[in-house]
């Protein structure tokens, strides 16, 4: 099946800092979707992108579709103690109704 | 948003034992998904339903079964569990791209 490479695996940094991470595929999707997963919780969606180069924000936060197809970034700016949980990329294909998920990026902030 | 349920939210059984999740959704969507997630292994799609007579088999469907007995009901099984069905299970809806998770089902199998 589909593979959806999330990087980095985890990171940890400090309040303030900007946060960047990134999915790439080894196939072409036509949505690209950011969810954050807080402990004892499902996902919750952030960011939709629905078309090659877009660039999306939702408050601090600001996700990309690339140019390729194959790729997607988000970035967190200004990082708070709340940011703090797991974040996944998923992307889908077509109309198909499957979303492939990444491996997610477990982020840490410390004070 | 969905408001989407799931019953029991934390469960341990035995190997071999038969035990059925419960997802119950309340805002009307066709679209309703099971998944299974595993530590550094993100989100992976069990079973999917379109609609109340279509069920269809995703990535890992072995040794799980699914029942969607209305359109707000959709309940996953597990015949004979097995240790490695310990995980976290997440039942959706869906509306257009928007995928609604519900909080998830901690499954233990001793």
């Amino acid at each position: 099946g589909q593979q959806l490479n999330q990087s980095p695996q985890s990171m940890f940094i400090q309040e303030g800092e900007d946060v960047s991470m990134n999915c790439t595929s080894s196939s072409i999707f036509n949505t690209w979707l950011w969810y954050k997963q807080e402990p004892g919780e499902g996902p919750v969606l952030l960011i939709a992108l629905y078309k090659a180069g877009e660039l999306t924000s939702n408050g601090r936060l600001t996700a990309q579709f690339g140019i390729t197809r194959k790729d997607s970034f988000l970035n967190i700016s200004a990082s708070i103690p709340s940011d703090v949980g797991i974040y996944f990329c998923a992307g889908q294909t077509g109309t198909a109704s499957k979303l492939t998920f990444g491996t997610g990026t477990r982020l840490q902030v410390t004070l | 948003d969905a408001d989407v349920t799931q019953t029991p939210r934390n469960r341990i059984t035995k190997t071999g034992k038969r035990i059925m999740l419960e997802c119950s959704q309340t805002k009307g969507h066709d679209r309703m998904y099971w998944y299974r997630q595993d530590p550094g292994l993100g989100l992976r799609l069990i079973y999917y339903s379109f609609d109340v007579k279509d069920i269809n088999k995703g990535e890992i469907s072995d040794g799980y079964s699914v029942s969607r007995q209305a359109q707000a009901k959709f309940s996953l099984s597990l015949e004979s569990a097995i240790p490695n069905q310990t995980a976290l299970y997440f039942c959706a809806t869906r509306s257009g791209t928007r995928v609604f998770f519900g909080p998830g089902t901690r499954l233990t199998v001793l």
